[in-house]
Parts: C-alpha cells; sequence; structure tokens
C-alpha cells in the first residue's frame, strides 16, 4: 500500500521560503509523475506542479516564478520550495502520486497546514 | 486554463436518495476527468478516473458518465459516509485543474 507523508516547517514568515517533503512508502517514486496540491482553508484545490524522477518538472504558470520541486531517488522523497510567500500561500499542501498516460491523482499525502505569518 | 464548473454547489439529500453531481469544461477534455471525495480535515480520495472507470477499492454505487465537456457522478444510494465535499478535476491538458466543489450534506 503506496503511502505519502508531508513534512517541514508549519509556520514560515511572510517572504521567506516555504520547505516540505514528502516521504513516499510502499513503493518507489520511479516511474510515476509526484504533484503537489494545495488547498487555502474554506478553498478548493489547486495544483501547483509535477515531477518525474530523471526527468521534467511543469509548474501551473501561476506560481511557476516562485516554485522548485525535486526528488531524490535515493530516500523515496519529492520537495517542494516556495520561495517569497505572503499570507496568499496559507494553505494545506498535498503531495500526490500521479498515475497512467495521462496521469490522474491516485494516493494523496494527508497534508500539512502551512501558515504565513510574521 | 481549462475551467471547470460544478452544479450544485451543494446539495441537500437524505440517505438512500440517488444523487447526481454535474462537472463542465470551458473547452473538450475527451474522457480525461477524475472525481474525487473529500471529507473535512482529510485528502482527496479517487474516486473515478477516465471519466467512467471506478477505482478499485470503491463501492459500486458510484459511477461516472460524460465525454467533451459534460460529466456527471451519480451516488446510487447514497449512504451516511458519502457526505461530504465532491470535485471534479481535469487532466486532459496542464495546468491540471479541478472544479469550485459540491458539498453533499444531509436533508
Amino acid at each position: 500500500q503506496v503511502q505519502l507523508q508531508e513534512s517541514g516547517p508549519r509556520l514560515v514568515k511572510p517572504s521567506e521560503t516555504l520547505s516540505l517533503t514528502c516521504s513516499v512508502s510502499g513503493d518507489s517514486i520511479n516511474n510515476y509523475y509526484w504533484n503537489w496540491i494545495r488547498q487555502p482553508a474554506g478553498k478548493g484545490l489547486e495544483w501547483i506542479g509535477r515531477i518525474f524522477p530523471g526527468g521534467t518538472t511543469r509548474y501551473n504558470a501561476s506560481l511557476q516564478s516562485r516554485v522548485t520541486m525535486s526528488v531524490d531517488t535515493s530516500k523515496n522523497e519529492l520537495s517542494l520550495k516556495v520561495t517569497s510567500v505572503a499570507a496568499a500561500d496559507t494553505a494545506v499542501y498535498f503531495c500526490a502520486r500521479g498515475r497512467g498516460s495521462p496521469f490522474y491523482l491516485d494516493h494523496w499525502g494527508q497534508g500539512a497546514l502551512v501558515a504565513v505569518s510574521s | 486554463d481549462i475551467q471547470l464548473t460544478q452544479s450544485p454547489s451543494t446539495l441537500s439529500a437524505s440517505v438512500g436518495d440517488r444523487v447526481t453531481l454535474t462537472c463542465r469544461a470551458s473547452q473538450n477534455i475527451n474522457i480525461w476527468l477524475a472525481w474525487y471525495q473529500q471529507k473535512p480535515g482529510k485528502a482527496p480520495k479517487l474516486l473515478i478516473y477516465k471519466a467512467s472507470s471506478l477505482e478499485s477499492g470503491v463501492p459500486a454505487r458510484f459511477s461516472g458518465s460524460g465525454s467533451g465537456t459534460e460529466f456527471t457522478l451519480t451516488i446510487s444510494s447514497l449512504q451516511t459516509d458519502d457526505f461530504a465535499s465532491y470535485y471534479c478535476q481535469q487532466y486532459d491538458d496542464y495546468p491540471l485543474t479541478f472544479g469550485g466543489g459540491t458539498t453533499v450534506e444531509i436533508k
């Protein structure tokens, strides 16, 4: 059974960098697309971007200038960085596995609430 | 970006009811649509992919249909565990986008 777990600081100051890690267990991260999605409290879901291990990244244009995704295949982990954060970046951040071609999101982490506040 | 419009935004129903949720896409997305269920404080759970394929382990009372720009999710007999929010999501093109959601509440 594939399991995903987000971790990282839950409070970030404005203008600083949000950093999250998603640890994957139960399967190798190779051969799948890995995604980050966020959800502000009481609102809908926003896809941030995806990464394919050893391949390309693709980011939502709305965040592209501030987002970096990476993977560490030796640790079976993926990471997200969002720079220059503001209050509008306060949200629950989810990692999710993409399955199929084109891919849909079949396994999700439980989510990490990150607040941007001084 | 492809816009997804879900209706209704809220649906009040009783246990045993047959309910139908609608998702309309701003352009043709073929069959590349998924449906997710989300409960408060939890991650979305995949129910349907490729418009009508039932994810493994999901009860058969859930079904999806549609293609192009019009899609529906039907729950044939609503159970207490089904009171939740439902989101459609297109994966025909980047960026992946989600609908605004439909909340199914107890009548």
